[in-house]
Parts: C-alpha cells; sequence; structure tokens
C-alpha cells in the first residue's frame, strides 16, 4: 500500500518568514506530486503540481521534489495570515487515484 | 462556468435514515470520487468512477453506496449501515490526463 505521509503540525512562522511543508511517500515509482490547500471548513484546492525532480516556482510558492529521498516540499516565500490554512501533500495510486497524506496545518502570525 | 456542485451544504440525519448526497459536475470529466473527512484527519476514499455505469470500493466502501449513470452526475447514499456517519463529504472529479484532481465545496452531514 503506497503511503505519503505529513507532520500534522501546526507549523508556526511569523507573518514575512519563509514557510517550509514536508512530505515523504513510499512508493520509489511515483512520478507526480501535488499540493492542495484547504481552509478550515473548505474543501481542498490544487496549489502546485510537480511532475520532475527539482524546483517548481509559481509566485511566491515552491515545490521541491527529491526523487531519490522520496521526499517532496513545499515552500511558501513571504508567508501571510492568510496562508493559514491544512496543506496537504497527494501522489497518485493505482488505479486512477490520488492517495493524500495527513495534512499539515500552517498559522502564520501578525 | 465549469465546475462540481454538492448538495446540500449542510444536512442533517436521524440514526437509521438513509440519506443521499448530490455531486454534479459540467467539467466533461471522466471520473469522479467520494471523499470522507474527519476533524483533523486526512481524505479517505469511499468510492470511486472511472466511466459511467461502472465504480469501484475505496477504503471504507462499507456502509456507503453509488451509482453513475450519467457521466454528470455520481450521487452517494449513506445507508443506516454506517455506524459513524457525522463527517465532511468530498466530491472530485478527474480530467484522465494529468492526475490533478477538482473538489466540490463539499457536504457536512451530522447524525442527531
Amino acid at each position: 500500500q503506497k503511503e505519503v505521509e505529513q507532520n500534522s503540525g501546526p507549523l508556526s512562522v511569523p507573518e514575512g518568514a519563509i514557510a517550509s511543508l514536508n512530505c515523504t511517500y513510499s512508493d520509489r515509482g511515483s512520478q507526480s506530486f501535488f499540493w492542495y490547500r484547504q481552509y478550515s471548513g473548505k474543501s481542498p484546492e490544487l496549489i502546485m503540481s510537480i511532475y520532475s525532480n527539482g524546483d517548481k516556482e509559481d509566485g511566491r510558492f515552491t515545490a521541491q521534489l527529491n526523487k531519490a529521498s522520496q521526499y517532496v516540499s513545499l515552500l511558501i516565500r513571504d508567508s501571510q495570515p492568510s496562508d493559514s490554512a491544512t496543506y496537504l501533500c497527494a501522489s497518485p495510486g493505482w488505479p486512477d487515484k490520488l492517495i493524500f497524506g495527513t495534512g499539515t496545518r500552517l498559522q502564520v502570525f501578525p | 462556468d465549469g465546475g462540481i456542485t454538492q448538495s446540500p451544504k449542510y444536512l442533517f440525519r436521524k440514526e437509521g435514515q438513509n440519506v443521499t448526497l448530490s455531486c454534479e459536475q459540467n467539467l466533461n470529466h471522466d471520473a469522479m470520487y467520494w471523499y470522507r473527512q474527519d476533524p483533523g484527519q486526512g481524505l479517505r476514499l469511499i468510492y470511486y468512477s472511472q466511466i459511467v455505469n461502472d465504480f469501484q470500493k475505496g477504503d471504507i466502501a462499507e456502509g456507503y453506496s453509488v451509482s453513475r449513470e450519467k457521466k454528470e452526475s455520481f450521487p452517494l447514499t449513506v445507508t443506516s449501515a454506517q455506524k459513524n456517519p457525522t463527517a465532511f463529504y468530498l466530491c472530485a472529479s478527474w480530467t484522465g490526463d494529468s492526475y490533478e484532481q477538482f473538489f466540490g465545496p463539499g457536504t457536512r452531514l451530522t447524525v442527531l
């Protein structure tokens, strides 16, 4: 059974700092990963996807994939209170499913 | 606007009742999914469907049933056999290309 693991947090960072969220996975064959943001009481929203080793940047967000070490990270630069949410990491399972981690709760304080 | 709709937003059920949660999408996606989320927990897959008239059990299918008579619709029935149904239920769909799933707004079910 493929697994995706995250630290549940909360991760607390001051406004303007870099928040670093991490995810490890068990299947060495996993090729793609997704980061979802979920505000309290709302549904998950896809914010980043990464398909190859290395970094992918989109605005204040950077996803990092390290296949050799089997981890994927999400960096949020210049963190804002509006970034406070739970961040879910996911990777494809078979067939046609996504395997989700339990999520990391991020708190950005002013 | 294309998207996924779920109704109702809030649902209250008495013990012993069956209830049906609606999920509709106009994204022309083939695959649809139902997840359950408990407070402070991740997403657990209940059922999914890759094509019309076909569906598969996920990790926690007991006490639930689904149908997929139309591409746009994937309703979930929570039966009286589900002993602890109070949770947040999320429907999602997938293009079939990149594994990126898109979620509806969710239905919060409470058993009274």
